[in-house]
């Protein structure tokens, strides 16, 4: 398996723009997750689906942001209009369950950077 | 989920082993231990995790104490590339979320 895969992996816009970051999650795998790191908060969990299902969206910071998974394969985190303050790496991962122990790992995408100019 | 501690900041010879320990006094009876790592413009890597008993895999040991308060783990022989932010995460085996909180971590640097 290629592993998780998000695109772009660089996006570079201006304030007030539409972004739409993607990621593809590890085949079988019934959890995503979408994190957001900045250097002053770190590592911060948005939100997370559970077979396509958003569970928990407290993480996201306000109306601006929106997340979707029409499909086992595909999860999109939407920011619309964009500000400087969402500059970021904006991480994706999977897991396969929830029970603890090997099968809730979660594997993480390689990221997007996103500035906002 | 119980917080954790961890130094700021490691260094570590290459070829040495690293030990990176991990506070967690507060962690409750169903909760594991997890590390993970991230590699410099790298996301997040799965490490090792566990309830009570010592592990170790193709990566990594871990060291629970027996009052499970806090833990180690050991590299046994560090290289280059092992030089990341090391993160020490507890959380519990539920059904509420399959959260992980990610605190400061170990930036752990491996010196030629």
């Amino acid at each position: 398996d290629a592993g998780v895969i998000q695109s772009p992996r660089h996006e570079v816009t201006e304030m007030g723009q539409e972004v739409t970051l993607r990621c593809k999650p590890i085949s079988g795998h019934d959890y995503l997750f979408w994190y957001r790191q900045t250097m002053m908060r770190g590592l911060e969990l948005l939100i997370y689906f559970n077979n396509n299902v958003p569970i928990d969206d407290s993480g996201m910071p306000e109306d601006r942001f929106s997340a979707k998974m029409p499909n086992a394969s595909f999860s999109t985190l939407k920011i619309q209009p964009s500000e400087p303050r969402d500059s970021a790496v904006y991480f994706c991962a999977s897991s396969l369950g929830l029970a603890g122990g090997v099968t809730d790992t979660q594997y993480f995408g390689p990221g997007t950077r996103l500035t906002v100019l | 989920d119980a917080k954790t501690t961890q130094p700021p900041s490691m260094d570590c010879a290459e070829g040495r082993a690293a030990n990176l320990p991990c506070n967690h006094s507060t962690i409750s009876g169903n909760e594991y231990v997890y590390w993970y790592r991230q590699i410099h413009s790298q996301g997040p890597q799965y490490i090792i995790h566990g309830l009570k008993n010592n592990e170790t895999n193709e990566m990594a040991s871990l060291i629970i104490t027996e009052d499970r308060k806090s833990s180690t783990l050991i590299l046994p022989h560090a290289t280059l590339r092992d030089t990341a932010v090391y993160y020490c995460i507890v959380r519990a085996n539920n059904n509420a979320g399959n959260m992980l909180t990610f605190g400061g971590g170990t930036r752990l640097m491996v010196k030629p």
